[in-house]
């Protein structure tokens, strides 16, 4: 299982946008790069996912350079309450039952006015 | 779409009571459903892997006869935790993924579990 590295935590500012980069230097040919979104009290939410090149969604997008080492999770515009604890995961979901995910600490993001 | 649902959402009770938290997926299905542990301020850690139909597979460390999983069908998976202690007092998450390549997890939104 690939080990991610990610940075502790990060401030910003309402209306920045702000990039979240996350370290896998050993992932796997099969493996896809899922980011996580996660309150207080919650359970973590999806936000984006993806294997190489730029993928792109309503909420985000994710950047994966080529030799796929790294991510980086693009949050245009954040607002207050996109303060959360950000995950990136890595696993193979290709697998016919199911990727197991091993949770790194996270990314605590907070948003200030 | 992809939406998990995990059942209570709290729960407290006494010493020694056994207390089954449910997690269901909605609207799919999923032959496999995880279910993680998570304390404060911590990150999430895997307990289990639920397979429909297949005994679970627990991570090392963690007592299969203390957390009791049964998957009983596509949408539904449950856990069990036996005769518990304060020291098992934590947040329960569970996740299921769809079947078919290139479906991630989805995530319920945790039982709080408070054992006095």
């Amino acid at each position: 299982l690939a080990k991610t590295t990610q940075p502790i935590s990060m401030d910003s500012y309402e209306g920045q946008e702000v990039n979240i980069t996350c370290s896998h230097n050993n992932i796997a040919t099969n493996d896809y790069i899922t980011w996580y979104q996660q309150f207080p009290s919650q359970g973590p939410r999806f936000i984006i996912q993806g294997y190489k090149t730029k993928v792109t969604n309503e909420v985000a997008s994710l950047f994966i350079p080529a030799d796929r080492k790294s991510s980086t999770l693009s949050l245009p515009r954040v607002s207050l309450s996109d303060t959360a604890v950000y995950y990136c995961l890595v696993g193979d979901v290709v697998e016919e039952y199911g990727n197991k995910l091993v949770f790194g600490a996270g990314t605590i993001l907070r948003v200030k006015s | 779409g992809a939406v998990v649902s995990q059942h209570p959402s709290r729960v407290i009770c006494k010493s020694g009571t056994s207390v089954k938290i449910e997690c269901r997926s909605l609207d799919f299905q999923a032959t496999t459903m995880f279910w993680y542990r998570q304390f404060p301020k911590k990150s999430l850690m895997l307990m289990a892997t639920s397979n429909e139909g297949s005994k679970a597979t627990y991570e090392q460390g963690v007592e299969k006869d203390k957390f009791l999983i049964n998957h009983a069908s596509l949408t539904l998976s449950t856990l069990t935790v036996t005769s518990a202690h304060p020291e098992d007092s934590s947040f329960y998450i569970c996740s299921a993924r769809a079947d078919g390549s290139n479906q991630p997890q989805h995530f319920g939104d945790g039982t709080r579990l408070s054992i006095l």
